[in-house]
């Protein structure tokens, strides 16, 4: 099956520092999501970003599919940027949208 | 918030005992995917159902099942459980764009097996 890869695992900041977190998958997809797993363990969406480049507020997210990865950015991180960041794929040929996702990137902001 | 409502939160329950989960999908969303979270496992596609019917399957136990009722809602049943059911369940419904589809997931349900 397809095979999908976060780096780093792990990531300390300084709270104001910026950071890349790399996606990277084995097979064409035709969805790609990016999502935020805060401290209480809820999932947040944060991108929906099969290809292409999309920004909200001080995170933006690029595909580029025919190279199979894609990059989330974070600037100005926040404390409240802390948590697991996950990246999620579902297949091209896939039938109804289940998701695959990476192992994920552990994120601390210190303050 | 998602639009997606599990319940409970949280779940405490023994070793051979049989829990329901719920899962109200978005409203207007046909499709509800269970995904279960463990710390060994990482994040897995359980089942998916369409309408009321089963459209998918992943690494889902024979102890487990699931169903998708005619108001849409699902229920995901663990039945025998064993110390290492306990993790964090998540129920998602999704959305169709053009070309592909994006989920969106509920706020989970904790269980631990004792």
């Amino acid at each position: 099956g397809i095979q999908v890869e976060q780096s780093p695992p792990d990531l300390i900041l300084q709270e104001g520092a910026n950071s890349t977190l790399r996606c990277n998958f084995s097979d064409s997809v035709n969805n790609l999501q990016w999502f935020h797993q805060n401290p209480w363990g809820q999932l947040i969406n944060l991108f929906y970003i099969p290809s292409g480049t999309k920004q909200n507020g001080r995170l933006s997210a690029t595909t580029v599919a025919t190279e199979r990865y894609s990059l989330l950015y974070i600037s100005s991180s926040q404390t409240t940027d802390s948590g697991v960041y996950f990246c999620a794929v579902s297949r091209r040929d896939n039938q109804g949208g289940k998701l695959i996702f990476g192992q994920g990137t552990e994120l601390s902001v210190k303050p | 918030d998602s639009g997606v409502t599990q319940t409970p939160k949280h779940l405490i329950t023994a070793t051979g005992q049989r829990v329901t989960l719920r899962c109200s999908p978005r409203s207007g969303d046909l499709s509800v995917y269970w995904y279960q979270q463990s710390l060994d496992q990482g994040l897995q596609f359980l089942i998916q159902y369409y309408n009321g019917e089963e459209r998918a399957k992943g690494n889902i136990l024979e102890r487990f099942s699931a169903q998708q009722f005619p108001d849409l809602h699902s229920e995901l049943n663990l039945s025998s459980l064993e110390l290492g059911d306990s993790a964090l369940y998540f129920c998602a419904s999704s959305v169709v764009h053009r070309g592909g589809t994006e989920a969106f997931f509920g706020q989970g349900t904790r269980l631990t097996v004792v």
